[in-house]
C-alpha cells in the first residue's frame, strides 16, 4: 500500500510561472513532511518541511501548504527558474519515528 | 565537509555474486539508513540503525544485510545477488533526537546480468 502517492509523474512548467506539487498520503498518524529535490545522479537534497501543527511553510521562492484533513500538502515553487527542474519527493513520519515514507517522486521541467 | 559518502558509483554483478556497499558519514550522526530507487519510484527503505550495534529491517530487507561497527560506517551486504536486486542504492544519516531531516549520498548504481 502506497502511503504517500504523488499522481503526477511530470510536470512541465514555464519559466517565471507558478510550479505546484501536489502529494497525498494516507497514514493518518503522519504529523511531520519534507520535501527533497533529486538532480540525476545525485542523492536526494532536503528543500522545505512542515509539521502538522502548522497549514504553511515559506522559504524563500518554495511554499509547503498542508491541508490535514484532505490529507493533502503541496509545494509551490514561484517564480520558477530553469535551476528548478529536477525529480521532487514527498516524504512523510509517523509521530515518534525517525523513519520516512517517500512518495514515487513528480519529474518538474522549466521551460525557457 | 564530506557528508555521506558512497561507494562504488556503480557496480556490475553477476547472478549469485556478492558483494558490499560502502558508506559513511562525518556528521556524528546516529541514524542511518539505506534505500533503493527503482525506475519510476520513490525510495523504499531497506534498513536502517539507530546507533552502532543497533539495526533493524525496513519495508524491503529479504536480500539484505547490514552492521553498524561504528558510529561513521554502514556497510549493506548483498547475498547472492539477484536481477531484482538491479537498483540505485541510497545512504543517508539523520542527528536523531526529533530531527528528521535526512542527508543522502550520491547513490550507488548497481546492475545484476
Amino acid at each position: 500500500d502506497q502511503q504517500v502517492k504523488q499522481n503526477s509523474p511530470s510536470l512541465s512548467v514555464q519559466e517565471g510561472r507558478i510550479s505546484i506539487l501536489n502529494c497525498d498520503y494516507t497514514n493518518s498518524m503522519f504529523d511531520y513532511f519534507l520535501w527533497y529535490k533529486k538532480y540525476p545522479a545525485e542523492g536526494p537534497t532536503f528543500l522545505i518541511s512542515i509539521s502538522s501543527i502548522k497549514d504553511k511553510n515559506e522559504d524563500g521562492r518554495f511554499t509547503v501548504f498542508l491541508n490535514k484533513s484532505a490529507k493533502h500538502l503541496s509545494l509551490h515553487i514561484v517564480p520558477s527558474q530553469p535551476g528548478d527542474s529536477a525529480v521532487y519527493f514527498c516524504a512523510a513520519s509517523a509521530q515518534g519515528a525517525q523513519k520516512l515514507v517517500f512518495g514515487q517522486g513528480t519529474r518538474l521541467t522549466i521551460n525557457p | 565537509n564530506a557528508g555521506v559518502t558512497q561507494t562504488p558509483k556503480f557496480r556490475i554483478l553477476k547472478i549469485g555474486q556478492s558483494m558490499t556497499l560502502q558508506c559513511t558519514q562525518d556528521m556524528n550522526h546516529n541514524y542511518m539508513y539505506w534505500y533503493r530507487q527503482d525506475p519510476g519510484m520513490g525510495l523504499k527503505l531497506i534498513y536502517y540503525s539507530v546507533g552502532a550495534g543497533i539495526t533493524d529491517k525496513g519495508e524491503v530487507p529479504n536480500g539484505y544485510n547490514v552492521s553498524r561497527s561504528t558510529t561513521e560506517d554502514f556497510p549493506l551486504r548483498l547475498e547472492l545477488a539477484a536481477p531484482s536486486q538491479t537498483s540505485v542504492y541510497f545512504c543517508a544519516s539523520s542527528p536523531g533526537q526529533g530531527r528528521l531531516t535526512q542527508h543522502f549520498g550520491d547513490g550507488t548504481r548497481l546492475s545484476i546480468l
